[in-house]
């Protein structure tokens, strides 16, 4: 069955510091995966997502994630963070089948300190 | 366009009691979901939708029912509410043909005392 990993539960960055998320999946093919974001009292927004073709995709608020087959990670980065980019983020992975759902990670809260 | 509505917000429940959570879209979307979310899990899913009239069950559908009778909406029921049913949920839909990205609400907040 598929599935995701995130191992970082809560990370703290400073205002205007780089940041990088992890995302481990387990799909036996090519898989969906997507990041999406959720701000306090928030539904989830959609980040970004991979589906095939290059590597490195761009998503909105100046995010982008790699894929890498070799090592089943998607993880999320981003330059420069900024205050408002404080929230819980979560991978999920595309399930084969009828409806194609998704499987969601458990979050991973993002913390900026100024 | 609204998206992706619920209704209500907020809702405090004992237990035994039941209520319905109302998810609508305006984005004449086929693919409804319904998920709870709780601290530290991810999101689950309840029940999802492929279309009018099609319902099945997820992860986690003891204590929920469904229906699907139009397009827009999906609405999730809550029969005999526990305490094991505190949770936030959230209604999501999707396009058929797009590539397979799903577009959420805002949540509901029930807690179950």
């Amino acid at each position: 069955a598929q599935s995701v990993t995130q191992p970082d539960i809560h990370i703290t960055v400073s205002e205007g510091a780089s940041l990088e998320l992890r995302c481990n999946y387990s799909y036996g093919a090519t898989p969906y995966l997507f990041w999406y974001v959720q701000s306090p009292g928030q539904g989830l927004q959609l980040l970004l997502k991979y589906f095939s073709g290059d590597t490195l995709v761009q998503g909105i608020k100046g995010f982008e994630a790699e894929f890498k087959r070799s090592q089943s990670s998607f993880n999320l980065r981003k330059p420069s963070v900024h205050w408002s980019d404080a929230a819980e983020y979560f991978c999920a992975v595309r399930t084969t089948g009828t409806a194609s759902k998704l499987t969601f990670g458990t979050g991973t809260r993002l913390q900026v300190t100024l | 366009n609204a998206g992706v509505t619920q209704t209500p917000k907020f809702r405090i429940l004992k237990i035994g009691q039941s209520m319905t959570l109302q998810c609508t879209q305006d984005m004449n979307h086929n693919y409804m979901y319904w998920y709870r979310q709780d601290p530290g899990m991810g999101l689950k899913l309840i029940y999802y939708s492929v279309g009018a009239g099609i319902t099945d069950k997820g992860e986690v559908p003891n204590g929920y029912n469904v229906s699907r009778s139009t397009t827009e909406d999906f609405p999730l029921r809550l029969e005999l509410a526990a305490p094991s049913q505190t949770s936030v949920y959230f209604c999501a839909s999707r396009r058929e043909e797009t590539v397979y990205e799903q577009y959420f609400g805002p949540g509901t907040r029930l807690t179950v005392t």
